[in-house]
């Protein structure tokens, strides 16, 4: 049962352009979540996070929106970068617990 | 200052062998938690440490699987009997509390053949 996905693999972006990723979740005792960015031989890297309380939060260029009623997120990326080329990995955890659920990331390739 | 320092980075051993991986957390960190990642998917939860206590054990898929932090700071992984299925990026992270995000190492890359 995956409680976090992220139903598109890869997504290309021209540089400068904006780039959307996309994470939905089932269960609705989520109310913490966070972005991590993955380059190849590397652990993640936190992003940016996002309290239940919010719809969104603006870091820089990265901002996360959050859809509560429809148990979706998504990171925008403005303008993108050749250096943001990555593993992008959605993950939540729900009230009371400190366990994060990953998604099964999206690979992001922006493109000079 | 520091990361976290995972050791080793890559390992290779026999089916049905032994291993131990490390993991040193950043300092002052209480919490501690294992993951594993095979190709293609994210990171899954193996367990997490609230001081030298294991507060969640749930994601460790069978017996052969063992963690302890007897400490409070360096965490080790232990994998009794390894499988084929057992090769994977061991991951871990800590973190200050709950609502502050974790902070990964770079992995262990384990190959069991």
């Amino acid at each position: 049962d995956q409680q976090v996905k992220q139903n598109s693999p890869s997504l290309s972006v021209q540089e400068g352009r904006i780039s959307i990723l996309n994470c939905d979740y089932t269960n609705s005792m989520f109310d913490y979540f966070l972005w991590y960015k993955k380059y190849p031989a590397e652990g993640p890297t936190f992003l940016i996070s996002i309290s239940s309380i919010k719809d969104k939060n603006e870091d820089g260029r990265f901002t996360v929106f959050l859809n509560k009623s429809a148990k979706h997120l998504s990171l925008h990326i403005v303008p993108s970068q050749p250096g943001d080329s990555a593993v992008y990995f959605c993950a939540a955890s729900a009230a009371g617990t400190y366990k994060y659920i990953f998604g099964t990331g999206t690979r992001l390739k922006v493109l000079a | 200052g520091a990361g976290v320092s995972q050791t080793p980075s890559n390992k290779v051993t026999e089916k049905g062998k032994y291993v131990e991986l490390r993991c040193d957390p950043i300092s002052g960190h209480t919490a501690l938690y294992w993951y594993r990642q095979s190709l293609g998917q994210g990171p899954e939860f193996l367990i997490y440490f609230q001081g030298t206590g294991a507060a969640d054990d749930s994601g460790l898929p069978n017996d052969r699987f063992f963690a302890v932090r007897p400490e409070g700071s360096v965490s080790t992984l232990k994998i009794q009997r390894t499988e084929r299925g057992d090769s994977a990026v061991y991951l871990c992270a800590s973190s200050n509390d709950r609502d502050s995000p974790l902070h990964f190492g770079n992995g262990t890359r384990l190959t069991v053949t």
